[in-house]
């Protein structure tokens, strides 16, 4: 049972304008998320996080939501740049602060169209 | 500037053999984790480790095991290779009560033929 879902594989953006990455949850205890970002042949590195007590957080050209009434994260990007194609993971850690892992969704591929 | 190191970027292995794979990371974090990443089913926990000489099994421990002896230093053992254990093998580590942010190393790409 996927705990995290990410339902789009990929998604194509022309350069400058807005990516939305969309994640889902079913497991009501999480209660911090997070986004990663990951190139081919290389480890995931850290995107931006989003605790349950906020609904939005912002770093730069990314914005994490969080609507926790409908278990729903998203993250956008604006304005998409050539270097944002990547894949990117949602996952989310639970009461214990990540101390026992965190869970992942299958990932989205972002493609940046020029 | 924080680090996780892997022993190897690409490994080549065949059925049957016992395969060690070395992570060591330099941040003095407490957790540390094994992950394996496969097209289509997003990175799974394999094993993980939050004190030197204890672990807990992760999502997928089957046909792995795993040994910390010192803080920094965090290995996965495949006893007895299995072709179906090819895949991108991913450590990370984090910090006791982070809030979940993991550090990850570059990955090791294993075939098993």
């Amino acid at each position: 049972d996927q705990q995290v879902k990410q339902n789009s594989p990929s998604l194509s953006v022309q350069e400058g304008r807005i990516s939305i990455l969309n994640c889902d949850y079913t497991n009501s205890m999480f209660d911090y998320f997070l986004w990663y970002k990951k190139y081919p042949a290389e480890g995931p590195t850290f995107l931006i996080s989003i605790s349950s007590i906020k609904d939005k957080n912002e770093d730069g050209r990314f914005t994490v939501f969080l609507n926790k009434s409908a278990k729903h994260l998203s993250l956008h990007i604006v304005p998409s740049q050539p270097g944002d194609s990547a894949v990117y993971f949602c996952a989310a850690s639970g009461a214990g602060g990540g101390a026992d892992g965190l869970t992942f969704g299958k990932g989205t591929h972002l493609i940046i169209q020029p | 500037d924080v680090k996780v190191t892997q022993s190897s970027r690409y490994l080549v292995k065949r059925t049957g053999e016992k395969v060690f794979l070395e992570c060591v990371q330099d941040m003095d974090h407490e957790n540390m984790f094994w992950y394996r990443q496969d097209p289509g089913l997003g990175l799974r926990l394999i094993y993980f480790s939050y004190d030197v000489k204890m672990k807990e099994k992760g999502d997928i421990p089957e046909g792995y095991s795993v040994s910390r002896e010192k803080k920094e230093r965090f290995s996965l053992i495949l006893e007895s290779a299995s072709t179906n254990q090819t895949s991108m093998y991913l450590c990370a580590s984090s910090r006791l009560a982070g809030g979940g942010e993991q550090f990850f190393g570059p990955g090791t790409r294993l075939t098993v033929l």
